[in-house]
């Protein structure tokens, strides 16, 4: 059964820091890979979508590599910012029934 | 953009209640997914459904089941609820093509 681990469990910066999230998966079977934004008390916003077949993906100052065959995926944030304050979630998508999640890593930026 | 409604962001309900958990989507997606996420357990599948009338279980159905009576609304049904079903539960969408999830803003459901 596949299994995803993000790693750290929370993190705290200051401003302007750049900063590497990082998820681990079980299975290499995958179809694709799901970066997540989650702010308290609300449901998922999706960052980055990366399919099997990519390395990477980017949207403005994220960036989401993949290495499919080590388990891997990264979300590189750039000049963090206080708004980026928020939970992150990797997901992974191995068929049709649905996503595995990992836990999240809980992110702080200090002002 | 594709947009996942939830009809309630907040219930309170009782024990033995039976709940429904509305879901609706507008982009005429075929499949259709009920998560609930917990404190240290993060996010788990229930239920999906990947056309109408069709359902299948996830990794934790007991004591949900679900309806999708046309394509665009999906339905998380707790027959009897009971305390341990005090929860985030999430609502999300997707097409048969390889595209990414979109998910619902949630509703936080209390059974007291």
């Amino acid at each position: 059964k596949q299994e995803v681990t993000q790693i750290p469990a929370a993190l705290s910066v200051p401003e302007g820091e750049n900063l590497v999230l990082n998820c681990s998966f079980t299975d290499s079977a995958i179809y694709n890979l799901q970066w997540f934004r989650q702010d308290p008390g609300k449901g998922l916003t999706s960052l980055l979508l990366i399919q099997s077949s990519q390395r990477e993906q980017t949207s403005g100052r994220l960036n989401a590599s993949l290495d499919k065959s080590s388990g891997r995926s990264t979300l590189y944030i750039a000049a963090s910012q206080p708004g980026d304050s928020a939970t992150y979630l990797c997901a992974v998508r191995g068929g049709a029934d649905g996503l595995t999640f990992g836990k999240g890593t809980h992110l702080i930026i200090q002002p | 953009d594709v947009k996942v409604t939830q009809s309630s962001r907040y219930l309170v309900k009782r024990t033995g209640e039976k709940v429904f958990l509305e879901c609706v989507q507008d982009m005429d997606h075929e499949n259709m997914f009920w998560y609930r996420q917990d404190p240290g357990l993060g996010l788990r599948l229930i239920y999906f459904s990947y056309d109408v009338k069709m359902k299948e279980k996830g990794d934790i159905p007991e004591g949900y089941s679900v309806s999708r009576e046309k394509k665009e609304r999906f339905s998380l049904i707790l027959e009897s609820a009971s305390t341990n079903q005090t929860s985030m539960y999430l609502c999300a969408s997707r097409t048969g093509t390889p595209i990414g999830y979109t998910f619902g803003s949630g509703t936080r459901l209390t059974v007291v």
